[in-house]
């Protein structure tokens, strides 16, 4: 089993619409995670950490679910800069190293 | 203040021949990373630092892959006798400290062997 999994999609979206990804965790010992985002051909950059109670910036929503092991990110109001790759990044146990998942690919089209 | 910085930005190489690609991560930051990614697929972990330590090198694909760390700063990635597999964009990343922190990309170097 991966330590960190994602669907990898792709979902396709109108714009306005609301969507949800999900990340499962293989590591119980995991204490840190986050969402990033990867542009067409661009570098990884951080979109936002995932706190215990869950936080929001703006139309995203990052949530942890610790007893089923996963996170989640729920974009409302999509737009169509929306489009990109999402990776969720998990992990921060002994010796520190966290693990990126494979990415979910997101299309916003008009 | 400046980021991750990659060099080179785009190396094309012959097959058999043996490459460096450089790290410099943000001046202070612990942690680094050396990953892979190939033409539209995920991040495929390589090597992780901690200081100059490697504590995790699961990811090397083969002894061909080696990577070091010196002063707790800069870091090389080699590969030795490449082939055209090894054609990918190689992403360094780094991190203040190990545990739990954001991890910043440099903007990758495109390897081409041909």
């Amino acid at each position: 089993r991966k330590e960190v999994e994602q669907d990898p999609g792709p979902f396709n979206v109108p714009e306005g619409a609301t969507v949800a990804f999900n990340c499962t965790y293989s590591n119980s010992a995991s204490q840190s995670f986050f969402w990033y985002r990867q542009d067409c051909r661009k570098e990884p950059k951080l979109l936002m950490s995932v706190y215990s109670s869950g936080n929001e910036d703006g139309r995203f929503t990052a949530q942890l679910n610790r007893a089923s092991q996963y996170i989640s990110l729920l974009i409302r109001d999509s737009k169509l800069s929306d489009s990109a790759t999402y990776l969720c990044n998990a992990g921060g146990t002994s010796y520190g190293k966290l693990t990126f998942g494979q990415g979910t690919i997101l299309t916003v089209h008009p | 203040g400046a980021g991750v910085s990659q060099s080179p930005s785009n190396k094309v190489t012959e097959k058999g021949k043996d490459v460096e690609l450089r790290c410099d991560p943000i001046s202070g930051h612990t942690a680094l990373y050396w990953y892979r990614q190939s033409l539209g697929q995920g991040l495929e972990f390589l090597i992780y630092f901690q200081g100059n330590s490697a504590p995790d090198k699961s990811g090397l694909p083969s002894d061909r892959f080696s990577a070091e760390r010196t002063g707790g700063s800069v870091s090389t990635l080699t590969i030795q006798r490449t082939q055209q597999e090894d054609s990918a964009v190689y992403l360094c990343a780094s991190s203040l400290v190990p545990e739990g922190d954001t991890q910043y990309f440099g903007p990758g170097t495109r390897l081409t062997v041909l």
